[in-house]
């Protein structure tokens, strides 16, 4: 089993919906959660931290269960610009942990 | 600020060919590390070093070596290039206190073929 686990889409969507994506963990004791963006053929940039009572920024919502080992990532009113590939990252035993990412496609 | 500069962006070499991929950083952070990506994967570390002198494998380190004698500076060799070692290469840093929540910072990459 991979320590973290993406659906790898990808994921078509038309401009102006909500989409989410969902990450699995395997180690409970992972300390830091977040989530990543990167555009084709670029590096990935942080996009936000993933905290336990959930966080929003703008349109992106983070929310963490840690019971579950599960990290979601909600983008409302999505834009042509939000088509990227988003990458789980779990920091555990003082590594980053990283997703093999979900690839979204937003479509006018 | 530069940030991380990785040269060179693209290179092919030949099976058995060594060659050492550049990564510098200007904003004095004491963390650095290499990363392979591969389709389908996550990216995987190779090596990272906490500072200037100190360096320690990841989970990939096999064909690879790195030092660290200043803290800008964070070559990777690779040895003897082989097929396998075909991927992009992520050169990335952080601040030494406060572990990944400040975020990474990474390079733009190494697009390495190995024929």
């Amino acid at each position: 089993r991979k320590e973290v686990e993406q659906d790898p889409g990808p994921f078509n969507v038309p401009e102006g919906a909500t989409v989410a994506f969902n990450c699995t963990y395997s180690n409970s004791a992972s300390q830091s959660f977040f989530w990543y963006r990167q555009d084709c053929r670029k590096e990935p940039k942080l996009l936000m931290s993933v905290y336990s009572s959930g966080n929003e920024d703008g349109r992106f919502t983070a929310q963490l269960n840690r019971a579950s080992q599960y990290i979601s990532l909600l983008i409302r009113d999505s834009k042509l610009s939000d088509s990227a590939t988003y990458l789980c990252v779990v920091y555990s035993n003082y590594q980053l942990i990283w997703g093999a990412g979900t690839k979204l496609i937003i479509k006018p | 600020n530069a940030g991380v500069t990785q040269t060179p962006k693209f290179q092919v070499l030949k099976t058995g060919q060594s060659m050492t991929l550049q990564c510098a950083q200007d904003m004095n952070h004491e963390y650095m590390s290499w990363y392979r990506q591969d389709p389908g994967m996550g990216l995987r570390l190779i090596h990272y070093s906490v500072g200037a002198g100190i360096t320690d494998q990841g989970e990939v380190p096999n064909g690879y070596n790195v030092s660290r004698s200043t803290t800008e500076d964070f070559p990777l060799r690779l040895l003897s290039a082989a097929p396998s070692q075909t991927s992009v290469y992520f050169c990335a840093s952080r601040p030494g206190t406060g572990g990944a929540s400040y975020g990474y910072t990474f390079g733009s990459g190494t697009r390495l073929t190995v024929v």
